[in-house]
C-alpha cells in the first residue's frame, strides 16, 4: 500500500537553528499538508500546498515557516530560528482529491529543540 | 465552547465489547467528518469519512453523524486488542484546514 514517507524520524536541534523536515508524498497525490502535534495536545493544521503554491495556512504558520516542493517527489517544511515551543511531532500528509475525503499521513518527525 | 470536543478517556474495555466514541462540535459549517486511528508514535490513519447525517458502516466500524445535534460517533463492534489506539475525530468545512478532536485513548483488554 502506498505510503507517505517522512525523514528523519527524530531530529534534535539547538534553539535558533534552522531545520528542514522532509516528506515524500504518495506519487499520484496532488494536495500536500503539514500538521503538528505538540505532546499531549491536538493535531493542528499548519499549511496546505497545491499546484506548487500554498493554498491555505493557519495562524501558526508564520514567517518562521516555509514549504517547498523542490522536485517532483519531495515536499519540505523549513523552520527558521527554532524555538523551544516548536518541539512537536510534525506530520506530512497528502491526498489525491479534495481534503474532505481524508488524508494519508506519514509517521511523523519528532522535533526536539534544546 | 471549544470548536471540537472529544473526551480524551482513557477508555478500557474487554475484548469483544462494543465501543462508542464521540465528538461534539460547535461550528455548523462543518460538512465533512472523519475518524482517524493513531497508534503510539505513528501518524493518524484514516478509518472512515462521512458527509451526510446518518450511519456509514465498514466492517466492524460504524460512523454516525447527527448534524442537528452537532454530534458524531464511531462504534466498534467485537473490539479486539489490536484496536487499542487513540481515536481522533476530524472535521472540515470542505477546505484544507481540518480540525481534530483531542483524541480518545482506547485499550481493549484480552
Amino acid at each position: 500500500e502506498p505510503e507517505v514517507t517522512q525523514t528523519p524520524s527524530h531530529q534534535v536541534t539547538q534553539m535558533g537553528q534552522e531545520v528542514i523536515l522532509r516528506c515524500v508524498p504518495i506519487s499520484n497525490h496532488l494536495y500536500f499538508y503539514w500538521y503538528r502535534q505538540i505532546l499531549g495536545q491536538k493535531v493542528e493544521f499548519l499549511v496546505s500546498f497545491y499546484n506548487n503554491e500554498i493554498s491555505e495556512k493557519s495562524e501558526i504558520f508564520d514567517d518562521q515557516f516555509s514549504v517547498e516542493r523542490p522536485d517532483g517527489s519531495n515536499f519540505t517544511l523549513k523552520i527558521r530560528s527554532t524555538k523551544l515551543e516548536d518541539s512537536a511531532m510534525y506530520f506530512c500528509a497528502s491526498s489525491e482529491a479534495e481534503p474532505r475525503y481524508g488524508y494519508t499521513f506519514g509517521s511523523g518527525t519528532r522535533l526536539t529543540v534544546v | 465552547q471549544k470548536e471540537v470536543e472529544q473526551d480524551p478517556g482513557p477508555l478500557s474495555v474487554p475484548e469483544g465489547a462494543i465501543v462508542s466514541l464521540n465528538c461534539t462540535y460547535s461550528n455548523s459549517a462543518f460538512q465533512y467528518f472523519m475518524w482517524y486511528r493513531q497508534y503510539s508514535r505513528k501518524g493518524p490513519e484514516l478509518l472512515m469519512y462521512t458527509y451526510s447525517s446518518g450511519n456509514k458502516e465498514d466492517g466492524r466500524f460504524t460512523a454516525q453523524v447527527d448534524k442537528s445535534s452537532k454530534y458524531i460517533s464511531l462504534f466498534i463492534r467485537d473490539s479486539q486488542p489490536s484496536d487499542s489506539a487513540t481515536y481522533l475525530c476530524a472535521l472540515t468545512v470542505g477546505n484544507n484546514d481540518m480540525r481534530f478532536g483531542a483524541g480518545t485513548r482506547l485499550t481493549v483488554k484480552p
